[in-house]
């Protein structure tokens, strides 16, 4: 069973730029969601996807925008960075629904100068 | 606002000692499920709670959902040095499909 993976590891990049981090979801997954975390704070929820399809929104602008494949793979797009987008991206992957576990992947470590 | 608060936000304790960390949503929650998250990796899932109440237990782990399903914590017996980690709850509410996550509990064990 392949686990969830996410690229790349690590970015860094200037204000203003654009940014797409990559996620394959866990075999046998077809619910994609993404997750902020910033330093010493617990995941904030971007957006989930389901059948290619948003399928859930948090309270992010929408510069952050996503895509989801018929593989169930991801990505995240996030344009005009800002510094406070210095974070942690976390991708997980689950069957259909809410009472599903959730698998994380190692996320992409996004450093904004 | 935060959805889903957790204290206390950090705990040292002595190896051996016991750890509870508390999960407290504004809103009634469908389900919560705990996740720990080791310095430097990603969060893993513990365990899920669905009904009123609910109690399950994992070795030293005992994680208990609160009757109104705005409450639930996590409890650890004799902790070990494996235990360290950050230990987040993470909610999802009657309608929508996004988890709220909790602001996490930070644990040292010291040997």
């Amino acid at each position: 069973e392949t686990g969830v993976t996410q690229s790349p590891t690590h970015l860094i990049k200037t204000r203003g730029q654009q940014v797409t981090l990559r996620c394959s979801s866990q075999s046998g997954h077809n619910t994609v969601s993404w997750y902020q975390q910033a330093l010493g704070q617990g995941p904030q929820f971007i957006f989930q996807y389901y059948r290619e399809e948003e399928n859930g929104r948090g309270n992010f602008p929408p510069r952050f925008s996503g895509l989801q494949f018929p593989n169930y793979s991801s990505e995240l797009n996030v344009n005009a960075l800002e510094l406070d987008d210095s974070a942690l991206y976390l991708c997980a992957s689950s069957y259909r629904g809410g009472n599903q576990p959730q698998h994380f992947g190692d996320g992409t470590r996004l450093s904004i100068l | 606002g935060q959805q889903v608060m957790q204290i206390p936000q950090y705990q040292h304790v002595q190896e051996g000692e016991d750890f509870t960390t508390y999960c407290n949503s504004s809103t009634t929650l469908s389900n919560i499920q705990w996740y720990k998250q080791r310095p430097g990796g990603h969060p893993v899932f513990l365990i899920q709670l669905v009904k009123s109440g609910e109690v399950k237990k994992q070795k030293r782990l005992t994680f208990q959902f609160g009757e109104a399903k705005k409450n639930s914590s996590l409890h650890i017996t004799a902790t070990q040095t494996t235990d360290v980690g950050t230990y987040f709850c993470a909610g999802l509410k009657d309608t929508g499909n996004q988890f709220y996550f909790g602001t996490g509990t930070s644990l040292t064990v010291i040997p």
